[in-house]
């Protein structure tokens, strides 16, 4: 089983700043990897597929890098609707999908 | 649109069984890998199970195996985790998600709550 690490668990940043969230995988999932945004008493939303490429309608501030084991999500202006759980999920080796444990982006 | 509408969630003893369903509305349901996610009080996701665009292969988290079984119905437009035997572990809110391309899931369904206790 992949494990996938993200960090930090609590990311606390000003509106209008940039945010950097990061994932790590226990061994190589390639570019197969997604970013998700889950507000309170919502489902998830995809953000990113492939490492990098935004799903339809995500913002451009939104954007995804990485290959291998380590990844990163980065929001380069955080606008008051970002702050939420982020979760990174590796979708490598089908169909043992595996999730971070997610990341609170909150207001500072 | 693209839709997936949860139902069959409730508050159940431990030991007993519940079946979850997911009605899927907007694409061609049958060219489509589903899964389902759980999400426990305060924590992260865990994939559950997952059943291939046809039927043909099914595969369970270590959690599920021996007591959930996912199934379809292609000609309904609808995804089912029968769960049995369950246990105050399996308290969750249960996500349906389409697999989408080689491995994300988009949409997701909003989610029904299954709670597991005495």
């Amino acid at each position: 089983e992949i494990v996938m690490t993200q960090s930090p668990a609590t990311l606390s940043v000003s509106p209008g700043e940039r945010a950097t969230l990061s994932c790590r995988a226990s061994q190589s999932v390639s570019s197969n990897l997604a970013w998700y945004q889950q507000k309170p008493g919502q489902a998830p939303r995809l953000l990113i597929y492939g490492a990098s490429t935004r799903a339809t309608g995500i913002p451009a501030r939104f954007s995804g890098s990485g290959f291998g084991t380590e990844f990163t999500l980065t929001i380069s202006s955080l606008q008051s609707e970002d702050f939420a759980l982020y979760y990174c999920q590796q979708y490598n080796n089908w169909p043992l999908y595996s999730f971070g444990q997610g990341t609170k982006l909150e207001i500072k | 649109q693209v839709q997936l509408v949860e139902s069959g969630g409730g508050v159940v003893q431990p030991g007993r069984s519940l079946r979850l369903s997911c009605a899927a509305s907007g694409f061609t349901f049958s060219s489509y890998a589903m899964h389902w996610v759980r999400q426990a009080p305060g924590k992260g996701l865990e994939c559950v199970a997952v059943i291939s665009y046809d039927g043909s292969k099914k595969y369970y988290a270590d959690s599920a195996k021996g007591r959930f079984n996912i199934s379809r119905d292609n000609s309904k437009n609808t995804v089912y985790l029968q769960m049995n035997s369950l246990r105050v572990e399996d308290t969750a809110v249960y996500y349906c998600a389409k697999e989408l391309g080689y491995g994300w899931f988009d949409p997701w369904g909003q989610g029904t709550q299954v709670t597991v206790s005495s």
